[in-house]
């Protein structure tokens, strides 16, 4: 069965403080998997796109990585400010599939 | 380019009621998917129209029914309202190729008493 699991289910941390979210899943046959960020009440957004052959990519303070040995992913943010406080999905796309699979979220809090 | 828009953005309804969310795509997408997220929970698929056809359903009862129109425009229906079909209703739409991103709508909050 193709499941995402994400971890940790919540974080707090303080402005300005780095953080790494992760995202473990079991698709097959791996397409993509993004990182989306959801804002309290609104829909998701996506961060950033890993392919199979990608390793790293950054997009500002955001940095995802992909292990398609290991089918794991994580997402690092640097700095963090008050607006990164959000929800952080994880979703893979598979072949054969016109429905990627979700992951729960993390759900992100960062304090001043 | 307006992104997806959903209608309306919040409402308030009565168990065994019926409501009707609509959606519209992003220009020169065809493509629309539904979404139900409970508070505090991941989006969960409902189903998606492709081609004024529904082409692919999650695990959700009958009660949900979906349209597509030519404009590539959507509704999503349900009836006989519960009160756990209260939450966040997430339209988004995609174009034909690429890989596959979602452009999701803002939502339309539903709570059912």
């Amino acid at each position: 069965k193709n499941q995402v699991e994400q971890s940790p289910q919540s974080l707090i941390i303080l402005e300005g403080k780095n953080c790494t979210l992760q995202c473990n899943y079991t698709v097959s046959p791996f397409s993509n998997l993004r990182w989306y960020k959801q804002d309290t009440g609104r829909g998701p957004v996506s961060l950033t796109i890993m392919t199979f052959s990608e390793n790293t990519k950054s997009n500002g303070r955001y940095t995802a990585t992909l292990d398609a040995d290991t089918k794991q992913s994580s997402l690092h943010i640097t700095a963090s400010q008050l607006s990164d406080s959000a929800s952080y999905i994880c979703v893979v796309r598979w072949g054969g599939s016109y429905i990627p699979t979700f992951g729960r979220g993390t759900s992100l809090i960062v304090h001043p | 380019d307006a992104g997806v828009t959903q209608s309306p953005t919040h409402l308030i309804k009565t168990r065994g009621q019926q409501v009707t969310l609509r959606c519209s795509p992003k220009s020169g997408h065809d493509t629309v998917s539904w979404y139900q997220q409970a508070l505090g929970q991941g989006p969960q698929f409902i189903f998606q129209y492709y081609e004024e056809e529904e082409r692919q359903r999650g695990n959700f009862p009958d009660r949900f029914s979906g349209h597509q129109f030519p404009n590539y425009s959507s509704e999503l229906n349900v009836n006989a309202l519960l009160l756990g079909d209260s939450a966040l209703y997430l339209c988004a739409s995609s174009f034909p190729g690429g890989t596959g991103e979602l452009f999701f709508g803002e939502g339309s909050r539903l709570t059912v008493l």
